[in-house]
């Protein structure tokens, strides 16, 4: 049972206009939570990252928005370029799950020029 | 910075060989990840190392599979034997410390194909 979930495995957005990646996660007790982003033939790379005690947290033109009552964070990106075109995965810890981070599926972002 | 490097970056067998694939962490890194990614169960942690003491195995799939970590600066995940149902791309990953939250670090991967 995958304790983090995308449910868009793909996602197409116009450049310029604004990309929204979703993640939803089962287990209450997670209380950080990353997005990473894979180019084709390379690893993850981190993106940026949330505590349980934030609503959000802003990096240039990402922005992670975390809902606790809906299991539910979202990453935004302001203006989407067509080097944003990648795999996102979302990624979840918890204090005492030593360092394991569970992750989600991945949802594949196309910016289109 | 090299970077975590992963060897080799492809790896073409038949069912029933051994394989072994191959990870330096990042000079100064105390923890070391291996991971799998398959189209089905995406981003999967197969074990972790903490000062080259595996902490935490409990996704390695089955016997066939072993891990370990001789040295600060190496590590290798073996499968033996293997089968086609093995074929994904592994990362390993390193990170600085041994906090919950600390950023990892990932290789680009060995593409494992098991015919």
């Amino acid at each position: 049972d995958q304790q983090v979930k995308q449910n868009s495995p793909s996602l197409s957005v116009q450049e310029g206009r604004i990309s929204i990646l979703n993640c939803d996660y089962t287990n209450s007790m997670f209380d950080y939570f990353l997005w990473y982003k894979k180019y084709p033939a390379e690893g993850p790379t981190f993106l940026i990252s949330i505590s349980s005690i934030k609503d959000k947290n802003e990096d240039g033109r990402f922005t992670v928005f975390l809902n606790k009552s809906a299991k539910h964070l979202s990453l935004h990106i302001v203006p989407s370029q067509p080097g944003d075109s990648a795999v996102y995965f979302c990624a979840a810890s918890r204090r005492d799950y030593g360092q394991n981070f569970v992750f989600g599926p991945g949802t594949r972002l196309s910016v289109l020029p | 910075d090299a970077g975590v490097i992963q060897s080799p970056r492809h790896e073409v067998t038949e069912m029933g060989q051994e394989v072994t694939l191959r990870c330096k962490p990042i000079s100064g890194h105390n923890s070391l990840f291996w991971y799998r990614q398959t189209m089905m169960r995406g981003l999967e942690l197969l074990i972790y190392f903490n000062n080259n003491v595996p902490i935490d195995d409990s996704g390695m799939p089955e016997d066939r599979f072993s891990a370990k970590m001789p040295n600060a600066s190496f590590s290798t995940l073996k499968i033996q034997p293997s089968e086609p149902r093995d074929s994904a791309v592994y990362f390993c990953a390193s990170t600085q410390g041994s906090g919950s939250y600390n950023e990892q670090f990932f290789g680009p991967g060995t593409r494992l194909t098991v015919l």
